[in-house]
């Protein structure tokens, strides 16, 4: 089954203390990205990944980091978080022509992360 | 840059009754212009796509979207509404000469009541 993966769905963690949230897709996508969607202001891109070593900040990357060693997987991580990354986070991935996204996203189910 | 507009943060229709939810985008070059469905606690769903080709488009559970270049539109609609389509809506756009992402829309909650 073609799916994303995103571990956790849940996590409460304290400030300062570094997280990751792994996305992984096994349909071989090239782009990734992933966003954060906060009441109000729809999904925001944190950062997203054209190909393996390629990756490129979204419209809100500060305090996040990710990397793209391999194309399955496109870990997100917050190095010290705070309050404000209080958030729902998805990982999408998308197959590519050329260098137009003119296929459908395929989202994973979201990481709800409390910063407390 | 790229952005998308949902001027509507939230449509309610009467089942039964046609529902439009509005977008309109801006993006140099040729947009590609997407709608997703999110239910509550779940991912984002693809409903239907405009790359090129006729400007009526259609998607999944009786949803069309109608892109209009003049005036950077791709509003959706569906003739008949169900309460089962009560969700949040978003539009999102990409280009190959910008050649960058994926950006979405702010959402609007659809709401149809019986």
């Amino acid at each position: 089954e073609a799916q994303v993966t995103q571990n956790p769905r849940y996590l409460i963690t304290v400030t300062g203390k570094k997280l990751t949230v792994t996305c992984s897709q096994n349909m071989n996508h090239e782009y990734m990205s992933w966003y954060r969607q906060d009441p109000g202001l729809g999904l925001r891109q944190i950062y997203y990944s054209m190909n393996v070593e390629v990756t490129d900040k979204g419209d809100v990357p500060e305090g996040y980091k990710v990397s793209r060693k391999e194309k399955r997987n496109f870990p997100l991580i917050l190095e010290s978080p705070s309050p404000n990354q209080t958030s729902l986070y998805f990982c999408a991935s998308s197959s590519r022509t050329g260098v137009g996204l003119d296929t459908e996203a395929f989202f994973g189910q979201g990481t709800r992360l409390t910063v407390v | 840059a790229q952005s998308v507009a949902q001027p509507e943060d939230q449509v309610n229709v009467a089942e039964g009754n046609p529902l439009t939810v509005k977008c309109t985008y801006s993006v140099s070059g040729n947009p590609y212009l997407f709608w997703y469905v999110q239910y509550p606690n779940r991912g984002l769903q693809f409903l239907l796509k405009y790359i090129t080709g006729d400007n009526l488009v259609k998607g999944s559970y009786g949803f069309e979207a109608e892109f209009n270049k003049s005036q950077t539109s791709f509003h959706l609609k569906k003739p008949s509404a169900l309460v089962s389509d009560s969700a949040l809506y978003f539009c999102a756009v990409s280009s190959p000469q910008a050649g960058t992402a994926l950006i979405f829309g702010k959402g609007t909650t659809l709401s149809v009541s019986s």
